[in-house]
């Protein structure tokens, strides 16, 4: 069974950087089939996808956050992390790290981590 | 890209069976879709993969009253036997080349 353990600040100030890490339990990060991923719920609101990395290093983003997003994979920690900068009160959500391969979707998903968004 | 379209709200009564819909855009009828739960105040969890041919793979640990169907562009979980644990949200979920994940607004369900 995987398990997904998102970790970071619960609280960031308007302008400065978001800073999110994910650890996996088992091997799977080093198996180059699946990706590692980022998505996020405001409270009351729908799924909103933020990005994936592979073992590789490569990567998508969503094109509306795409500027501010920057993520990374050290697959001798088994960790991956999220870096969203210059937030502001629209960034307040739930943040889930995730794990989804190509035909299957999303497999698994971390518990969720609250970060607000506040001076 | 896909669109999947789901109803807001469903409601079915305690041990009775429910069926919610989650349609694909024109042209994208023959996407694979999987399915989450999403209980009040905890995070998704992946119910199954749901194929164009109507084929399902339940995720681990997934019971087997959650069972899934397809008919052209619809993509249905069907749960049977309704407990009071299947109050939640239910979101489906595709994706492609360009897009990792489109998701549809989802349905809450409510058990009476």
């Amino acid at each position: 069974q995987v398990q997904l353990q998102e970790s970071g600040p619960g609280l960031v100030k308007p302008s400065q950087t978001l800073s999110l890490t994910c650890t996996v339990s088992g091997d799977s990060i080093r198996d180059g089939s699946y990706h590692w991923g980022w998505i996020r719920q405001p409270a009351g609101k729908g799924l909103e996808w933020i990005g994936r990395i592979y073992n590789s290093g490569s990567s998508n983003y969503n094109p509306s956050l795409k500027s501010r997003v920057t993520m990374s994979i050290d697959t001798s920690k088994k960790q991956f992390s999220l870096k969203l900068s210059a937030v502001t009160a629209a960034d307040t959500a739930v943040y889930y790290c995730t794990r989804g391969r190509g035909g299957h979707g999303t497999d698994y998903w971390g518990q969720g981590t609250l970060v607000t968004v506040s001076s | 890209q896909p669109v999947l379209t789901q109803s807001s709200s469903a409601s079915a009564s305690l041990g009775s069976s429910v069926k919610l819909t989650c349609t694909l855009t024109s042209g994208h009828s023959h996407y694979i879709i999987a399915w989450h739960q999403q209980q009040p105040g905890k995070a998704p969890r992946y119910l199954m993969k749901l194929e164009d041919s109507g084929s399902f793979t339940r995720g681990s640990g997934v019971p087997d009253r959650f069972s899934g169907s397809t008919s052209g562009p619809d993509r249905d979980l069907t749960i049977s036997n309704l407990q009071s644990e299947d109050e939640a949200d239910y979101y489906c979920e595709t994706w492609d080349s360009i897009t990792p994940w489109v998701f549809g607004g989802g349905t809450k369900l409510t058990v009476l």
